[in-house]
């Protein structure tokens, strides 16, 4: 069962303007959350993550918001680049489990 | 420091044939993992070493696929026999510390024709 859902298989947005890409998860336990973007013939890199002791975390354009009760959590770019244009996954894990559960990726393309 | 190295990057095998992959993780690195994806779909968990030790192989779609992990350093993943449904990109990824992410290697894109 996919215990990490990206419902949106793409985005599009204007250059300058805000990407927000969301995800969500089905198991409570999850308790650490990570966004990896990935350019075509490459692997996934990471870019930013959360713990679930928090809400907010930002990093540059970066900023990744967590909801706990609504097991929801987004990626905003802001403002959003052309070089920003990849597929971008959500990922989760459990405390002391290694182990990622991915979601199926969004593709954002940034329009110049 | 080198990265995560995955060989080949493609491969193109006849149903039933046998296909083995091959993932060198960053050195030093305990943690490796083994994902697909396929088809535009999550990327899907098959299995985690520590070091040598396989750790959760929950994801592992079968008994035709087998991953070893040789003295804790590189791994292999091997497809015997191959069918069409296995076709996808295998990914590796490697890690000291989970919590900081994985680093992933380029993927090998398996098809089985």
């Amino acid at each position: 069962d996919q215990q990490v859902k990206q419902n949106s298989p793409s985005l599009s947005v204007q250059e300058g303007r805000i990407s927000i890409l969301n995800c969500d998860y089905t198991n409570s336990m999850f308790d650490y959350f990570l966004w990896y973007k990935k350019y075509p013939a490459e692997g996934p890199t990471f870019l930013i993550s959360i713990s679930s002791i928090k809400d907010k975390n930002e990093d540059g354009r970066f900023t990744v918001f967590l909801n706990k009760s609504a097991k929801h959590l987004s990626l905003h770019i802001v403002p959003s680049q052309p070089g920003d244009s990849a597929v971008y996954f959500c990922a989760a894990s459990l405390y002391n489990n290694n182990d990622m559960r991915f979601g199926a990726g969004t593709r954002l393309t940034v329009k110049p | 420091e080198a990265g995560v190295t995955q060989f080949p990057s493609h491969s193109v095998i006849e149903k039933g044939q046998t296909v083995t992959l091959r993932c060198d993780p960053i050195s030093g690195h305990d943690n490796l993992y083994w994902y697909r994806r396929v088809m535009g779909k999550e990327i899907k968990f098959l299995l985690h070493f520590v070091k040598e030790s396989k750790q959760d192989e929950s994801g592992m779609p079968n008994n035709r696929f087998l991953a070893e992990r040789t003295g804790g350093t590189y791994s292999t993943l091997k497809v015997q026999p191959a069918e069409l449904e296995d076709s996808g990109v295998y990914f590796c990824a490697s890690s000291q510390n989970p919590r900081y992410g994985y680093t992933f290697g380029s993927g090998t894109r398996l098809t089985v024709v």
